[in-house]
């Protein structure tokens, strides 16, 4: 099993410019995640997903948008990259378990600079 | 709103030094409680988790963490630390039986030889 994958795992962007990254699990998990990690601010949620065709607004949605169009395949979108959008993202999956038992898998993260 | 408070940013121990990473979170019902590490450069796993029963939890690599409901606290401990243990500290919560997790800030450890 490769568990949860991210691709790409390094890219620059120039401002103005939009880009799809990619995750993918293979653990038939029913929920996906997407966070991004900056220093001193530990991970916070961009958007998530219960299902297959199913998306949610997490903490930090605006400049994100996301696509679930197969189970194991959750997409963010940057439409219109900025330099705020510089981070570390992080995809993670879960199961889907009664009573918020949900312990989430990461995956390796895509590291983006937006110059 | 929940929230998850870690109020060490930055620990700096010698090997063989004992741990405590300190996590209080802000909700009255029901939590799950998570610790996860994130090596250098790695992604995040899990070292341990609680979610009823036994308060005292023990995780991997000798990690175990205490979950102290009157406190609303779940700190982190480790008897002995070793150089491997550097790395970045989460703790993180799911509420009300809910499907996302909260996250801390994050502590930093740094274990010198």
């Amino acid at each position: 099993n490769a568990g949860v994958t991210q691709t790409p795992k390094f890219r620059v962007l120039k401002t103005g410019q939009s880009m799809t990254l990619l995750c993918a699990q293979d653990m038939n998990h029913e929920y996906m995640y997407w966070y991004r990690q900056d220093p001193g601010m530990g991970l916070r949620l961009i958007h998530y997903s219960v299902g297959e065709g199913t998306t949610a607004k997490g903490e930090v949605p605006d400049g994100y948008n996301v696509s679930r169009l197969k189970k194991q395949n959750f997409l963010l979108g940057l439409e219109s990259a900025a330099p705020s959008q510089t981070s570390v993202y992080f995809c993670a999956s879960s199961y889907r378990l009664a009573g918020g038992r949900n312990e989430q898998f990461f995956g390796p993260g895509t590291r983006l600079t937006v110059l | 709103a929940q929230s998850v408070s870690q109020h060490n940013h930055h620990v700096i121990l010698s090997e063989a030094a004992s741990l405590e990473l300190g996590c209080n979170y802000s909700y009255g019902g029901t939590v799950n409680l998570f610790w996860y590490v994130q090596y250098p450069g790695q992604h995040l796993q899990l070292l341990l988790k609680y979610f009823s029963g036994d308060p005292l939890v023990k995780g991997i690599k000798g990690f175990e963490a205490e979950f102290i409901k009157s406190k609303f606290s779940f700190n982190l401990r480790k008897p002995s630390v070793q150089w491997s243990d550097t790395a970045e500290y989460f703790c993180a919560v799911i509420t009300g039986g809910g499907n996302k997790l909260t996250f801390g800030t994050g502590t930093q450890l740094k274990v010198e030889l």
